[in-house]
Parts: C-alpha cells; sequence; structure tokens
C-alpha cells in the first residue's frame, strides 16, 4: 500500500485476481478522498471518489474503503485485467473552499497474464 | 467531445530560456490547475486558478508564472529562474465540488 508522502510502492497480481491498493492520509479534516488510475505517459484518470460521511463506495469492478478512525482509504480491483496495470494515487481535500488536492506518490499495479 | 488539451506534448528548454505550456478545456471548468510530477512521485501543486484574471500560487510557485485571461486557457511559463524544470507537467481543471479532470501531459526536458 501506500502512504500520502512516501516512495512508489508495487503491487504484483495475476490476471483474474482481487487487488487492493492502501492508502494512509494524515489530515482528519479531509472531506474527499480520490482514486486516480495514471498509463504510462498519459495524465491521471478518475477511477472513484468518496466523501467523509460513508465507508464505502462501489463502482464497476471497483469498491473504495474508508476508514476514518484510523484514517485509511483502500481501492479494491475485482477480477483484475491486464488493462488494469497502472500507477493508482489517492487524493485527499482537506476542504475549504479552493478545493486544493493533495496526492499521494502512488502504487504501481503489474497484472501477469 | 469535451476535454483538456494540454501541448506540446513533448518541449525542450535551453538554458536561460523561458517556455510556455499550453492547457485549454471546454468543459466550462471554473477552476483550473498545474501540476509538476517527477518520476516515482505523486502530484505537486505549482499554481491554481479558482475563476478568470484570478490565481494562487501553489507549493512549488517559484520559477513559474501563469495567466488567467480566458475561462478556457490556463498557459504555464517555465522561467529561466526554475533551475531543475525537467518534469512531466500536467493540467486539470474541475467546476464545483467534482472531481479534477486531467489532461495529458506535456513532458519537459533540458538541451
Amino acid at each position: 500500500g501506500e502512504s500520502v508522502g512516501l516512495h512508489l510502492p508495487t503491487l504484483s497480481v495475476q490476471e483474474g485476481d482481487n487487488s487492493i491498493i492502501n492508502c494512509a492520509y494524515s489530515n482528519s479534516a479531509s472531506d474527499y478522498f480520490i482514486w486516480y488510475k495514471q498509463e504510462s505517459g498519459k495524465g491521471p484518470q478518475f477511477i472513484i471518489d468518496i466523501r467523509s460521511n460513508m465507508d464505502k463506495r462501489q463502482g464497476q469492478r471497483v469498491t473504495v474503503l474508508l476508514n476514518k478512525t484510523v484514517k485509511h482509504l483502500s481501492l479494491q480491483i475485482a477480477a483484475t485485467q491486464p488493462g488494469d496495470s497502472a500507477v493508482y494515487f489517492c487524493a485527499e481535500n482537506s476542504g475549504g473552499s479552493n478545493y486544493k488536492l493533495t496526492f499521494g506518490k502512488g502504487t504501481l499495479l503489474t497484472v501477469n497474464p | 467531445d469535451g476535454g483538456i488539451t494540454q501541448s506540446p506534448k513533448y518541449l525542450f528548454r535551453k538554458e536561460g530560456q523561458n517556455v510556455t505550456l499550453s492547457c485549454e478545456q471546454n468543459l466550462n471548468h471554473d477552476a483550473m490547475y498545474w501540476y509538476r510530477q517527477d518520476p516515482g512521485q505523486g502530484l505537486r501543486l505549482i499554481y491554481y486558478s479558482q475563476i478568470v484574471n484570478d490565481f494562487q500560487k501553489g507549493d512549488i510557485a517559484e520559477g513559474y508564472s501563469v495567466s488567467r485571461e480566458k475561462k478556457e486557457s490556463f498557459p504555464l511559463t517555465v522561467t529561466s529562474a526554475q533551475k531543475n524544470p525537467t518534469a512531466f507537467y500536467l493540467c486539470a481543471s474541475t467546476r464545483g465540488n467534482q472531481p479534477q479532470h486531467f489532461g495529458d501531459g506535456t513532458r519537459l526536458s533540458i538541451l
């Protein structure tokens, strides 16, 4: 997993397995969290978001879990496919009207066929 | 299709030269952002603008300048004062409390 501010970790999984990417955040005032996927040479692509009044949100093959007690966020990818190989970033908004995000350094996910 | 367009995709700078990176969006977003990404690193905020004719410094604004004369455009100038400009530059935009939407970046290198 990753923590906002640490070096880039890696996760290698087999095609078809479920993947879990973790992220720890430090600001207890953060009220909005986003997961992005970044493929090589491209900009980050929005995957899923969650607000602090929720602890779970599901999308297509992805689920985000938020544990505010321990300031932990995770992204679960079901039935991981080779096309899921990328760097995954979590980002947090510490609130306020200027909507500034703080990004983690990312986790490199490699899916083996 | 609506989106964010960054140009050029690759850019080279000579010593002592200023270069300008373009960012255009047709999403009707109010806020625009510039980030810098170094290898194996997350995104660091350079400048952001919430409305036309207004912008604020981010965490690493030194050596950079921006303008926001039109809602659709938020160009970034990397000045000669930026001593380590080699990086991947990303532009983003958003509206309200929606997630930021990114362009595909400009890779700047030093000759």
